[in-house]
C-alpha cells in the first residue's frame, strides 16, 4: 500500500532556530500534500496545501513566512518552521494525495507525524 | 459553521460490547466522502472506513461499520466487540468533492476508552 515517510518523529529545538520536517512518498507520486497541525487534545487543523511545482496555499491565520513549504518533487514535501518559538510546539502531520484512489485509504496517506518542542 | 461535529468528547465501553461514535456533517456539495480515523497515543492516523455520498450501502470493514444517514447528514461509526486496543482518539472527517485535491476537514474527536 501507499506509504508516506515523515521525519523526524520528534525534535526539540531552541527558540529562534529553524526546523525542517520532511514527508516523502515512498511508492507513489503525491501530486498534493496537506500539512496539518495538532495541539494537545485538539483536532487536526489544516495549515496549507501544496501542489508539486507550485506555491503552497496557506489557510487563514497561518504565517507563510514562518511556515515555509516546499514541494519540489512528486515524492518530497518539506515544512520548515522558521525562528521557532515555544508557541509553535505542536504535532505536525502531513497527508499526501494522488490522482488515483489507493486501495484501502481512498486517496489520503498520512505521515506518522512530528512532535516539535521548542524550548 | 462547523463542517464536522462530534458531540462526544469521551466515551467508555466495556470490552466485547459495541459502541457508536457520533458524527454529523454539513456540506452543500452533492459529492463528498466521509472518513473515520483512529489516532492512538503515538499520533499516527489510522484509516478505518470510508463512505461516499453516492454509496447506497453502509460501509463495513471488519468490526467497523458506518451508519450513514444522508438525509440527517450523519455518519456514525459503530465498533462491534470492542477490544482494549481500541482505546484511542477517533476522528470523523469529510472530503468535499470527488477527488483528493481537497483537504480533509476533521471533527474535534472522541476519546474512546475500553474497560476490561
Amino acid at each position: 500500500g501507499a506509504v508516506v515517510s515523515q521525519h523526524p518523529s520528534r525534535v526539540i529545538c531552541k527558540s529562534g532556530t529553524s526546523v525542517k520536517i520532511e514527508c516523502r512518498s515512498l511508492d507513489f507520486q503525491a501530486t498534493t500534500m496537506f500539512w496539518y497541525r495538532q495541539f494537545p487534545k485538539q483536532s487536526l487543523m489544516l495549515m496549507a496545501t501544496s501542489n508539486e511545482g507550485s506555491k503552497a496555499t496557506y489557510e487563514q491565520g497561518v504565517e507563510k513566512d514562518k511556515f515555509l513549504i516546499n514541494h519540489a518533487s512528486l515524492t518530497l514535501s518539506t515544512l520548515t518552521v522558521t525562528s521557532a518559538h515555544p508557541e509553535d510546539s505542536s504535532f505536525y502531520i502531513c497527508s499526501a494525495s494522488a490522482n488515483w484512489v489507493v486501495r484501502g485509504n481512498y486517496g489520503y496517506t498520512f505521515g506518522s507525524g512530528t512532535r516539535l518542542t521548542v524550548v | 459553521a462547523q463542517k464536522i461535529t462530534q458531540t462526544q468528547p469521551g466515551m467508555f465501553v466495556q470490552e466485547k460490547e459495541a459502541v457508536t461514535l457520533d458524527c454529523t456533517y454539513d456540506t452543500s456539495d452533492q459529492s463528498y466522502g466521509l472518513f473515520w480515523y483512529k489516532q492512538p497515543s503515538s499520533g499516527e492516523m489510522i484509516f478505518l472506513i470510508y463512505q461516499g455520498s453516492y454509496d447506497e450501502q453502509n460501509a463495513t470493514e471488519g468490526r467497523y461499520s458506518l451508519n450513514f444517514q444522508k438525509a440527517r447528514k450523519s455518519a456514525n461509526l459503530v465498533i462491534s466487540a470492542s477490544q482494549l486496543g481500541d482505546s484511542a482518539m477517533y476522528f470523523c472527517a469529510m472530503r468535499e468533492g470527488l477527488t483528493g485535491r481537497r483537504a480533509l476537514t476533521f471533527g474535534s474527536g472522541t476519546r474512546l476508552q475500553v474497560q476490561p
